[in-house]
């Protein structure tokens, strides 16, 4: 049973649009949601985070909502470039895990000039 | 950028054969995760760590194990390699305190099994 889920394999956007990534998770003792980011040939990196108690978290051009009665939450890239051209992971854990994250499979994200 | 390598980058090798993979971090942090990236199934934890000597089984566990002797050394051993475990291979660390969920990445090893 997959307890993160990515249902869009691929997203495309033009430059300068909105980008919305999508996460659903099943596990009510999540309480911390990440989100990576990961190009080619490359590790992921980190990208924003946010706290159950939290509902939105922003960074920049990200922002990440949190909705916990329907275990939901999204990335918005707000304006998309180029650059953010990358397969996205949303990732879950508790504060039990020993910092022990699941992933869901990943979002393709490209954005067209 | 966070300390992390892997090492070997790249390995080609036949079935049955044993192989280690080495990932080092120069951070000190405690937590050290092993995971595996395949098509289709985002990144899957293989074994992590806690601690020197203290590890633990992860979703996909069953043909690999890992040694942590060292606060910077996690090594991950394929006792007999089989062609299922051709992959992408990263090494991830985690520190404690208010920054501990987030992990950092190294850069990946790419595994062929033939």
């Amino acid at each position: 049973d997959q307890q993160v889920k990515q249902n869009s394999p691929s997203l495309s956007v033009q430059e300068g649009r909105i980008s919305i990534l999508n996460c659903d998770y099943t596990n009510s003792m999540f309480d911390y949601f990440l989100w990576y980011k990961k190009y080619p040939a490359e590790g992921p990196t980190f990208l924003i985070s946010i706290s159950s108690i939290k509902d939105k978290n922003e960074d920049g051009r990200f922002t990440v909502f949190l909705n916990k009665s329907a275990k939901h939450l999204s990335l918005h890239i707000v304006p998309s470039q180029p650059g953010d051209s990358a397969v996205y992971f949303c990732a879950a854990l508790g504060n039990t895990n020993a910092g022990k994250s699941t992933f869901g499979d990943g979002t393709t994200l490209t954005v067209k000039p | 950028d966070a300390g992390i390598t892997q090492s070997p980058r790249h390995k080609v090798t036949e079935t049955g054969t044993p192989v280690t993979l080495r990932c080092h971090q120069t951070e000190n942090h405690r937590y050290m995760y092993w995971y595996r990236q395949d098509p289709g199934h985002g990144l899957r934890l293989i074994h992590y760590s806690y601690g020197v000597k203290d590890t633990d089984k992860g979703e996909v566990s069953d043909g690999y194990s890992v040694s942590r002797s060292k606060t910077e050394d996690f090594l991950l051993t394929l006792e007999s390699a089989t062609s299922s475990q051709t992959s992408v291979y990263f090494c991830a660390i985690s520190g404690a305190g208010v920054t501990s969920y987030e992990q950092y990445f190294g850069p990946g090893t790419r595994l062929t099994v033939t």
